[in-house]
């Protein structure tokens, strides 16, 4: 079946501008995530979706960063007046479910990425 | 807090001999779940295997293995007779359950070259 997309796969914007990444999920997928790699870098947690609530945004760097979901299903991540040190591949993955009530944890799918460069 | 460290930045290997990527993490929780993720030159990440920490069998699935060691807090992978489709970079991640979800921790991952 169809694996996560995201779009675009790239952007270049200028510093001061606005963007908005989006990561459509695996279908039934419920948990949705949205992970950043800086250059050389591993992942880094921004924010997780369980159907349209979004109980931790602790990773969000700065409250220039926000997200969302609609209908359970695609995700929105915005990043408003964009900072050279934004500039990163913005992963999005889901899963099943973010966790069962065994205690269980779903495996997460990746989806292939948003290169965002901020001149 | 969680951590995972992958102690080796790069490795270069002539094809077909075998290589073992480390993995060293660390957690106070006593479930948890491990993951090893590929991502090739192309970028996208690709899922290899999950292990649950009340599951210490070694699994090996083709040229692929992987050794848990929960006393001494290791995920280590190994490739038996490597090849060029191997390179990639490696990643090693840490789940933990965090007010009834979960999240992966990464390593900053491990960069394979195989050479023909």
């Amino acid at each position: 079946g169809a694996g996560v997309s995201q779009s675009p796969s790239n952007k270049v914007t200028e510093k001061g501008k606005d963007v908005e990444l989006r990561c459509d999920p695996i279908s039934g997928h419920t948990a949705l995530y949205w992970y950043r790699q800086s250059l050389g870098q591993g992942l880094e947690f921004l924010i997780y979706f369980q159907g349209n609530s979004a109980p931790d945004k602790s990773g969000l760097p700065s409250d220039r960063f926000s997200a969302e979901r609609t209908g359970g299903s695609v995700s929105t991540l915005t990043i408003q007046r964009t900072q050279q040190e934004d500039s990163a591949v913005y992963f999005c993955a889901s899963s099943l479910m973010a966790t069962s009530g065994g205690g269980s944890t779903d495996t997460q799918y990746f989806g292939p990425g948003t290169r965002l460069t901020v001149l | 807090a969680q951590k995972v460290t992958q102690a080796q930045t790069e490795i270069s290997v002539v094809e077909k001999e075998d290589v073992t990527l480390d993995c060293v993490y660390e957690t106070r929780d006593t479930t948890y779940y491990l993951f090893w993720y590929k991502q090739p030159p192309s970028g996208e990440l690709v899922f290899l295997i999950r292990r649950n920490s009340f599951d210490e069998q070694n699994e090996i699935s083709g040229r692929y293995s992987w050794n848990f060691q929960k006393s001494t807090s290791s995920f280590n992978f190994t490739i038996t007779a490597s090849q060029v489709v191997d390179s990639a970079v490696y990643f090693c991640a840490l789940s933990e359950l965090n007010s009834g979800y979960s999240t992966l921790t990464f390593g900053k991952g491990t960069m394979l070259l195989v050479s023909p």
